[in-house]
Formats: C-alpha cells, structure tokens, sequence
C-alpha cells in the first residue's frame, strides 16, 4: 500500500540551528510529494512540493529534495526561528486512482530562543 | 490557488446530538474531500464527495455516521451523527486549486463533545 513515515518527535532545537526532519514513503506507483505544516491553533498550509525525482521544493528557507532511489523527502532549513514552530507533515500523493493526499504522523517542532 | 472557508470553526457539543460543518470553496472545483485530525494525530481522510454523485467513504467511516452533502461545485457539508467523546477532533475540509497538483485545506473546525 502507500505510506509515509516521519521521524519521530517532538524535536527541539535553539534557535540558528540546522534542521533536518526525515520522511520516507512507500508507493506502488509515482507519487508527488509534499510537505504540510500546521502552525498552533491554525489549519494546514502547503509548505513545498516535488512532482518528480530529483526535483528539490522550497519556500520559506526550508528545502526538500525527492529522493526516488531512497524514497526519501527529508525536509531541511539551514536556519530556524522560533517563528518556525508548528507542526510538519510529509505527504504524498498518486499521480493515478484515486489522488488523496496520504499524510505521516506528523513531526512537533519547537525553537527555543 | 482555492480560498477555503469553513462553518464553524469550533463547538462544544452535546454527546448524541449532531452537528453540520459547512465548507465553501472560491471557486468550482470537482472533488472535495474532509479529514479528520484527532488531538496529537495525523490527519485521516473521510471521503471524497464529488458534486453529482455519492461520497466514497474510506475504511473505517460510514455514510450513517458521516452523511455529506454537496449540492454544488463550490460547497459541501459534513455531519457527525450521534456524538460521542471519541469524535472530538478538527475536522478539515480540502479540494485541489483549479489545474493543479496541489491541495488546500480549510481551517478547520474544532468540535469538543462533552
């Protein structure tokens, strides 16, 4: 079947910090791939997005290359604020069927100042 | 892109009783979905509704419990029959923006049943 897999939290971090949050997924055709973030008390918003291998999404200074060979999506920023703060769900999508959005467990990020 | 609206954005509920969600889209769009997230969860779809034709329920959710509406391109409506605690959840209504991949989410509407 489709899954995804996020690496557990939460995770905290001080603010500057390197972040990496890991996603891998399992597809039985060729999905496009998704980050979600959901900040406190808010509904989810589209972070970024890759359609195809090797294509790296990016918004906000966050950044998430697709890795077919390895199945990943791991999401990265070189620098985060506590602004950053929310929760992060990696997502895929069928390009075929029935094309709904399967979402990981999603991953709580906290920044400290 | 799809601006996504939702009614109403939380309530405090009775169990037993019922309570429609209502979701209103800017533009026409074909499928429509709603998901559940329950407190700490991961988001879990419900059913697709596309206009003209009933919703297709995922494992585990039924029409009974679920029933939705979607008398038109731009809205739907989700009820939760006969509430109980374990239905507290948000619930999130999303469609696709008009020629693309991507897919929008409403805010969300917050029920606490006591």
């Amino acid at each position: 079947g489709n899954s995804v897999t996020q690496m557990e939290g939460p995770v905290t971090l001080s603010e500057e910090a390197f972040l990496t949050i890991n996603c891998t997924y399992t597809a039985t055709g060729y999905p496009s791939l998704f980050w979600y973030v959901q900040y406190p008390g808010e509904g989810l918003q589209l972070l970024l997005k890759a359609t195809k291998a090797d294509d790296k999404g990016s918004n906000k200074g966050f950044e998430a290359t697709y890795r077919k060979e390895t199945t990943s999506f791991h999401l990265e920023k070189g620098s985060v604020q506590v602004s950053d703060s929310a929760v992060y769900f990696c997502a895929l999508r069928l390009i075929q069927g029935a094309q709904k959005l399967v979402f990981g467990q999603g991953t709580r990020l906290t920044i400290n100042p | 892109s799809a601006v996504i609206s939702q009614k109403p954005s939380r309530d405090i509920c009775q169990r037993g009783t019922s309570l429609t969600i209502q979701c209103q889209v800017d533009s026409q769009v074909t499928m429509m979905f709603w998901y559940r997230q329950q407190p700490g969860q991961s988001l879990t779809l419900i059913a697709t509704a596309n206009q003209g034709s009933e919703a297709t329920y995922e494992s585990g959710f039924v029409i009974d419990k679920f029933p939705i509406s979607r008398p038109n391109l731009t809205f739907s409506t989700l009820t939760v029959s006969n509430m109980s605690p374990e239905d507290s959840s948000i619930y999130l209504c999303s469609t696709y923006g008009t020629g693309s991949y991507e897919q929008y989410f409403g805010p969300g509407t917050r029920l606490t049943v006591t």
